[in-house]
């Protein structure tokens, strides 16, 4: 248990809908990311928010809709995806952004796009 | 026994045995670098870090050791167990205020 939870773990869904990934961490942290796992690929940054302002969007398509409502939680909402936008979907949270490279790891979303 | 050398996908070694995992960056403007560990259906979890003002710094079971003039990075395990197999990562961070970047993973497989 890393203190940072994902739901739902598993996701398939029609390149029409639209659905959504949640994020929660138990940590007090003040940074809180989204990061793409694709097989074969190194982890890639896809957004970061510090004390729930966008500090970082790393030229991701507008398909994908971060939201961060509070500390705490983190959404990435989902519409008219590609099926190469299936991956893992993994969030992470850290004490601050940008000094410190422990980050806490949920499990992932495995998304599939048909 | 252990292995070295350039940076492998995979790397399988028998339980007991010492590893040592290598990876190489490519910002020397890097000063920060951090090694993770993502066993199977989980997410990553950090194992340790070292600041470019240090070469070597220890864990429990692990140490990283650091060579800026070739901007290569390793981490050693030491008396490997199956519960160490993973996928390992290495990531860097250049100045403040900058994202992690990680490199490609290495499967590490431990066999009885």
């Amino acid at each position: 248990e890393t203190g940072v939870t994902q739901t739902p773990r598993h996701l398939v869904m029609g390149m029409t809908n639209k659905k959504s990934l949640k994020c929660e961490q138990h940590l007090g942290h003040n940074a809180m990311y989204w990061y793409k796992q694709s097989a074969k690929k190194p982890l890639e940054l896809m957004f970061v928010y510090n004390f729930k302002e966008q500090t970082e969007n790393n030229s991701v398509p507008s398909r994908f809709s971060p939201e961060c409502p509070n500390s705490s939680h983190l959404f990435l909402h989902l519409h008219t995806l590609q099926p190469e936008d299936s991956a893992l979907y993994l969030c992470a949270s850290s004490q601050d952004w940008g000094r410190t490279g422990e980050l806490f790891f949920g499990e992932g979303s495995r998304l599939t796009v048909l | 026994g252990e292995s070295v050398g350039l940076h492998l996908p995979t790397l399988s070694v028998q339980e007991g045995d010492n590893s040592i995992i290598n990876c190489a960056y490519s910002n020397s403007a890097s000063d920060y670098f951090i090694w993770y560990k993502q066993e199977s259906g989980k997410g990553p979890q950090f194992i340790i870090d070292i600041r470019s003002n240090m070469d070597k710094r220890q864990g429990q079971r692990v140490t990283v050791l650091l060579n800026k003039t070739v901007k290569h990075l390793s981490l050693q395990i030491a008396a490997t167990q199956p519960g160490d197999s993973a996928v390992y990562f290495c990531a860097e961070m250049g100045q403040a205020g900058t994202a992690l970047i990680f490199g490609k993973g290495t499967t590490l497989s431990v066999s009885s």
